[in-house]
């Protein structure tokens, strides 16, 4: 069975600053993807961004980037010059690949982080 | 092509009650999965299902839970004898059968439950 840890319960940085949110792992898969997904106030889960296990390269979404490190089981996600809109709940999920076993997007997730960006 | 629908947003039900929560995935997505979220917790799996069929329903309390996905119609999850630890937020996530292409499952805004 795969877990998520998310150690940092909640984080505040300053409007227009960098700040690091981790999540460790812990799976006998080689292959897999990871996830940060953000949930606002309203509670939709908005997917941020998606780093496939077999790329070595790190995902970018604009602001949005992520350190893999697939030895150490590690996938931080950082924010690049915060806004006032990114204050919300993240949280980081594992999924096997949906070609293995019934095909399955199954998603399993760490508890969260809380962040405030404060202006 | 409208989102992952579910309803309805807020459902108050005393104890004892049963609840109905209902998703209707994205067009062309046979695949449907039900997350519970606690409060100040994150998205716990509890049941896939595809067309008339439940695939994986290792995370579903083995009493008074139970879920369909039947040929027409949405998904429905269904909570008999309602109790004060059923109160969360219920989020349904839709996908595509494997091969087609896609890497994610979209949610819903999800259903929340409040017994009183």
């Amino acid at each position: 069975a795969q877990t998520v840890t998310q150690s940092q319960p909640e984080m505040s940085v300053q409007e227009a600053e960098t700040v690091t949110l981790s999540c460790t792992y812990d799976t006998s898969e080689n292959n897999y993807y990871l996830f940060w997904y953000k949930q606002p106030p309203s509670r939709q889960m908005i997917l941020v961004i998606r780093q496939e296990a077999y790329k070595q390269q790190n995902a970018t979404e604009n602001r949005f980037s992520v350190n893999f490190q697939k030895a150490a089981k590690s996938f931080s996600l950082k924010i690049s010059d915060s806004q006032l809109g990114d204050t919300a709940m993240y949280f980081c999920a594992f999924m096997k690949p949906p070609y293995s076993g019934a095909g399955s997007y199954q998603l399993t997730f760490g508890k969260g982080t809380k962040l405030s960006v404060i202006p | 092509n409208a989102g992952v629908m579910q309803n309805p947003r807020h459902l108050v039900r005393r104890r004892g009650q049963e609840a109905r929560l209902r998703c209707s995935p994205m067009k062309g997505h046979s695949h449907v999965y039900w997350y519970r979220q606690l409060p100040e917790e994150g998205l716990k799996f509890m049941v896939y299902l595809q067309k008339e069929n439940i695939i994986d329903e290792s995370g579903m309390p083995k009493e008074r839970f139970s879920a369909e996905f039947p040929k027409e119609g949405p998904s429905i999850l269904r909570i008999q004898q309602v109790v004060r630890g059923d109160s969360a937020a219920y989020f349904c996530a839709s996908s595509p059968p494997a091969g087609q292409g896609a890497v994610e499952a979209f949610f819903g805004q999800g259903t929340r439950l409040t017994v009183v």
